[in-house]
Order: structure tokens, then sequence, then C-alpha cells
């Protein structure tokens, strides 16, 4: 069974950093990119992040790019994500997500339950 | 970065109805669109990728259609389970999008 556990999230102060993590297991973690997704309170989903298996590339939203940093280790089968100058307007509920591609599309069919990240004072 | 523009925004229907929702995105996609159900406090649920493929487990009254920049998610015969919010996604580019969703209510 595909298995994703997000934890690291909580309360830090605007400015501060955080790093999220992201437990993998019932599938080979090192064959899939793997995404970050985020919800603010009563709002919709964002996509934050991406990263490719061997983590040669990574994309991300303008909104965090220069401050978030996705990374994975691949023995460990975890996905991370580095928060650093933090501002309220991240605080949100950030799920991982794993990216599936079918014919040449992706979607993501699995994720994890999310890990809930409050930036205030 | 591609926008996406679902409508509407809120829809009240009752159970039996048939209802859709349209996403808009600002560049063609080729195809790159999925749906997703969310409920209150879980996570999303993917229904429809590659804009009609429906995933495995999900109820054939889920149907989705669409090209270039014109997509709908189309639910035939509501049932009680179904009143969430809905989510059009696309992955054509690299940074991907969502619509900003459609709460279907009783």
């Amino acid at each position: 069974e595909v298995q994703l556990v997000e934890s690291g999230g909580g309360l830090v102060q605007p400015g501060g950093s955080l790093r999220l993590s992201c437990a993998v297991s019932g599938f080979t973690f090192k064959s899939y990119w793997m995404s970050w997704v985020r919800q603010a309170p009563g709002k919709g989903l964002e996509w934050v992040a991406n990263i490719k298996q061997d983590g040669s590339e990574t994309y991300y939203v303008d909104s965090v790019r220069g401050r978030f940093t996705i990374s994975r280790d691949n023995a460990e089968n975890s996905l991370y994500l580095q928060m650093n100058s933090l501002r309220a307007e991240d605080t949100a509920v950030y799920y991982c997500a794993r990216d599936e591609a079918a014919a040449g599309t992706v979607h993501f069919a699995h994720w994890g339950q999310g890990t809930r990240v409050t930036v205030s004072s | 970065d591609i926008q996406m523009t679902q409508s509407p925004s809120s829809l009240s229907a009752s159970v039996g109805d048939r209802v859709t929702i349209t996403c808009r995105a600002s560049h063609s996609l080729s195809g790159y669109l999925n749906w997703y159900q969310q409920k209150p406090g879980k996570a999303p649920k993917l229904l429809i990728f590659s804009t009609s493929s429906l995933q495995t487990g999900v109820p054939s009254r889920f149907r989705g259609s669409g090209s270039g920049t014109d997509f709908t998610l189309t639910i035939t015969s509501l049932q009680p389970e179904d009143f969430a919010t809905y989510y059009c996604q696309q992955t054509f580019s690299n940074l991907f999008t969502f619509g900003q969703g459609t709460k279907l209510e009783i």
C-alpha cells in the first residue's frame, strides 16, 4: 500500500524557518517525481514545488522561489521542504504527493494526510 | 504561468441532478488536465486525469471532457457523497496550477 506521511509542521514566527518531511512507503520512491502542495485556511489548493527522481531538477511556484528548497533522500525514502523567511501567507496545510506519469501527462493519485504550518508572532 | 479559472465558484444541487463544472486555461493544455475532489479536512482525491481518463475506483458518473483551453467535469445523477469541493489542475507546464475550486452544496 502506498503511504505518504508528512511531519514537521508547527507554529513559527515570521522570518523563521521550518523543515517539512514526507516519509514514503509501499513503492519505489527513487522512481517518481514528487511534489508539495499547500492549502491556506479556507482557500484552494496551490502547487508549491516538485523534484525529479534523482533530485537534478526542481521547480517552484513564484511565491516561494528563493525561500523554499525541495529535496529528497532516496536512501531514506524521504522528501523534504526547507522553508526559510516564512511569511504569514505561507500559513497552510502542506501535502506531499506522488507525481504519476501516464500517456505523457502528470497527475497526483497519492497524497499524504498533510501537516499544518502556522506563521504568526 | 498558466492561469486556471473554474466556474461556478459554488453550486447548489440536489441528489439525482446532473451538474457540470467548467475550467478554462490561459494557454492550451494539450489535454494535460486533471480533476480532484476534496472533502473537509481530507486530502484531495484524484477523479479524472488527462482530460477524460477515469481514475481506478471512481464511479462512472464522473466524466471529463474538453480540449485546448476549455474543459468540463460532469457528474451525472449526484449522490450524497458527491457534495464536496472540486478542483481542476493543469500539468502542461512545468509549474503546475490548480483552479480556485468549485464548492458543490446540497
